[in-house]
């Protein structure tokens, strides 16, 4: 069973930074493209970036609000995602999703993890 | 890139059927055949139902189906049941990214 589980969310303030981790498994995690989502609270959700699998070249795509502040790694070795989250701005408060999302059949999310950027 | 714009709410009562549209552009719905469709309930983690335009995951009810014409992708709904109720995403695969709709509402009444 496919199974993704984020962690690291918590409150911090403006212009801080944040790691966030989730951790993958029931699945070849390595030969997979990973991708962050988030959702603001009573928003709609948003894609945040990906990162190809490093046979795919491991290259890294991001959403032009995150640009320059947000960096996705991973970590084969670990099964495990990251996002690290830098001058977090209030705009950034969500629950942020990792998914295996391809568009081309099913994919699988997790619960989610609470960011919350508030002084 | 702007979100697809989606209806913020659409109703029906049971066992009619209903349509949420889904518009972008010529960079996205416009040139992707990559069109999937998203059901989220709050608090809940979002649950594919149609993928590839019009394409239904195993397990997902055969009275969903989704279509594209130009730049605007549809999800219909037939047979409403008070279960549908919950949020709906629309999403695009665009050059080197994936956009959101804003979602919609849908209400049974």
């Amino acid at each position: 069973e496919v199974q993704l589980v984020e962690s690291g969310g918590a409150l911090v303030k403006p212009g801080g930074s944040l790691r966030l981790s989730c951790a993958a498994s029931g699945f070849t995690f390595s030969d997979t493209w990973m991708t962050w989502v988030r959702q603001a609270p009573g928003k709609g959700l948003e894609w945040v970036g990906r990162i190809k699998s490093k046979s795919d070249g491991g290259t890294r795509d991001y959403a032009a609000s995150v640009e320059g502040r947000f960096i996705i790694s991973r970590d084969d070795s670990r099964n495990t995602l990251y996002l690290q989250m830098n001058s977090l701005m209030t705009e950034d408060t969500a629950l942020y999703y990792c998914t295996t999302i391809w568009g081309r059949g099913d994919d699988s999310w997790g619960q989610g993890t609470l960011v919350t950027v508030s002084s | 890139q702007s979100a697809l714009t989606q209806p913020a709410s659409v109703s029906g009562s049971p066992g009619q059927s209903i349509t949420i549209s889904c518009t972008g552009t010529s960079s996205d719905i416009g040139s992707s055949n990559l069109v999937s469709w998203y059901r989220n309930h709050p608090g809940k983690a979002p649950k594919l139902v149609i993928y590839e335009v019009s394409k239904r995951p195993s397990g997902v009810s055969t009275r969903l189906s989704g279509s594209k014409s130009g730049n605007t992708a549809s999800l219909t709904i037939s047979g409403l049941q008070a279960e549908d109720e919950a949020d709906y995403y629309c999403c695009s695969s665009t050059d080197s990214s994936w956009v959101f709709g804003g979602g919609t509402k849908l209400t049974v009444l």
